[in-house]
């Protein structure tokens, strides 16, 4: 099993609409997590962070951690074309200090 | 800097060539880190200095990869008889702490092996 799972995608959705973005750990020591974003041919951009159960919320985005199922989410409200790209899950290695290690990521597509 | 600074921003190596790839990170940001982008997939975790000390290369895919940050400040990332299988974005990120906080990144390095 993979540190950090991602449904690749492509996940389409037109515009307007919430699009959800899902994200699976198997380290249960993890403390960090971090939502990136990154498009084609650019370098990841950090849109959110969470490091405790519940919801944290930031303009459309909202970030959800459920750390007894092992679980974190994105949602992206109102959903706009530029929206479009990769996201990125991350999350702390605990017995490795403070490298993150990443998903594969989830290709949004988000049409107008 | 006001950002994170990688150079070159694109390098062709032929099979066998050393390269060296560097990284100027925030200034004052402590920590730094190098990680490695194959196409369509997430980066992969290279090595991570904290100044000058390289606290955890455990990510280097073997003994041709080797990186330093002797300043603590400016890093450099060196493969040495470069493969094929090397070609990928090389990525360089930074933060003002260590544990628990997101990284900065770099625009990265896209390195060609042919």
């Amino acid at each position: 099993q993979k540190e950090v799972e991602q449904n690749s995608g492509p996940l389409s959705v037109p515009e307007g609409a919430i699009a959800s973005l899902n994200c699976t750990y198997s380290d249960r020591g993890s403390q960090s997590f971090f939502w990136y974003r990154q498009y084609s041919g650019k370098s990841p951009e950090l849109i959110m962070s969470i490091y405790s159960n519940g919801d944290k919320e930031d303009g459309r985005f909202t970030a959800q951690l459920n750390k007894a199922s092992q679980y974190v989410s994105l949602l992206i409200r109102d959903s706009q074309p530029s929206d479009s790209a990769t996201y990125l899950c991350a999350v702390n290695r605990p017995q490795a200090g403070t490298a993150l290690i990443f998903g594969k990521g989830t290709t949004l597509s988000v049409s107008s | 800097g006001a950002g994170v600074s990688q150079s070159p921003r694109y390098k062709v190596a032929k099979r066998g060539q050393d390269v060296a790839l560097r990284c100027d990170p925030i200034s004052g940001h402590v920590s730094l880190f190098w990680y490695q982008q194959a196409l369509g997939q997430g980066p992969e975790f290279l090595t991570y200095f904290q100044n000058e000390a390289q606290l955890d290369k455990s990510g280097l895919p073997s003994d041709r990869f080797f990186a330093e940050r002797p300043e603590g400040s400016v890093s450099t990332l060196k493969i040495q008889r470069t493969q094929q299988e090397d070609s990928a974005v090389y990525l360089c990120a930074s933060s003002a702490s260590g544990q628990g906080l997101g990284y900065t990144f770099g625009s990265g390095t896209r390195l060609t092996v042919v």
